[in-house]
């Protein structure tokens, strides 16, 4: 199975700064016949499931704010958010699905500094 | 728009079965592949399996191989999932995951969870 290997596994980042999350992949997820990373970006904050930021590595899903942006290619990730602010405060999960199982990171907190 | 609605809590002893259900609604029942996805207490997040809710093709994780079964009723837009010979380290939440248009294994919707504690 693919390892999903993300750091820090936790984040302290004052109002309206910038938040880094990076994840790496034990084996590339980019499939090379259509120049695609197989990889996905999850928020849950606690009491309810994961939510979809981030799809194809930098993708954003329709209603997601733009300050939440990834990327990165082949093994290495990174979704940044611009701007944080306190709705924020969460865990991110990233997650490839380049082939079967798809594999989660093991997760980075982020709170307020 | 699109609703996964899950079965309540559940309290199971080891050795015993759990099924947990998945609602949909919202969307075309039959043309999105359902996940299962379970998240241990303070852990990350694990893959189960996958079902075609047309066909009702299913593809498991290794894992969980010869104890998991998913099934689904397309005259209720429902899925399921039981899990047997229970034990302590089956312990969590349980949710259900759509998966996107073109079958990619990303999750774009899920359930509100279905804890499930094993516990003597």
């Amino acid at each position: 199975d693919t390892v999903m290997t993300q750091s820090p596994d936790s984040l302290a980042v004052s109002l309206g700064e910038r938040a880094t999350i990076n994840c790496k992949s034990s084996q590339s997820v980019l499939y090379s016949s259509n120049n695609k990373n197989y990889l996905a970006w999850y928020q849950q904050k606690p009491g309810q499931p994961p939510k979809l930021l981030i799809y194809w590595a930098s993708t954003r899903e329709s209603g997601v704010p733009d300050r939440f942006s990834g990327s990165g290619s082949g093994t290495d990730f990174t979704l940044t958010i611009s701007s944080l602010q306190a709705e924020d405060v969460a865990l991110y999960y990233c997650q490839h699905y380049y082939s079967t199982p798809p594999t989660f990171g093991q997760g980075t907190k982020l709170e307020i500094k | 728009q699109v609703q996964l609605v899950q079965s309540g809590a559940e309290v199971k002893k080891p050795g015993a079965s759990v099924k947990v259900s998945c609602k949909a609604s919202g969307y075309t029942f039959t043309s999105y592949y359902m996940h299962w996805v379970r998240q241990a207490p303070g852990q990350g997040l694990e893959w189960m399996g996958i079902i075609n809710p047309s066909g009702g093709s299913t593809s498991y994780a290794q894992k969980f191989q010869d104890r998991v079964t998913m099934t689904r009723d397309t005259s209720t837009s429902t899925v399921y999932l039981e899990l047997s010979s229970l034990r302590s380290e089956d312990t969590a939440v349980y949710y259900c995951a759509k998966g996107e248009a073109a079958g990619a294994y990303y999750f774009d919707y899920w359930g509100q969870g279905t804890p499930v504690t094993v516990s003597s």
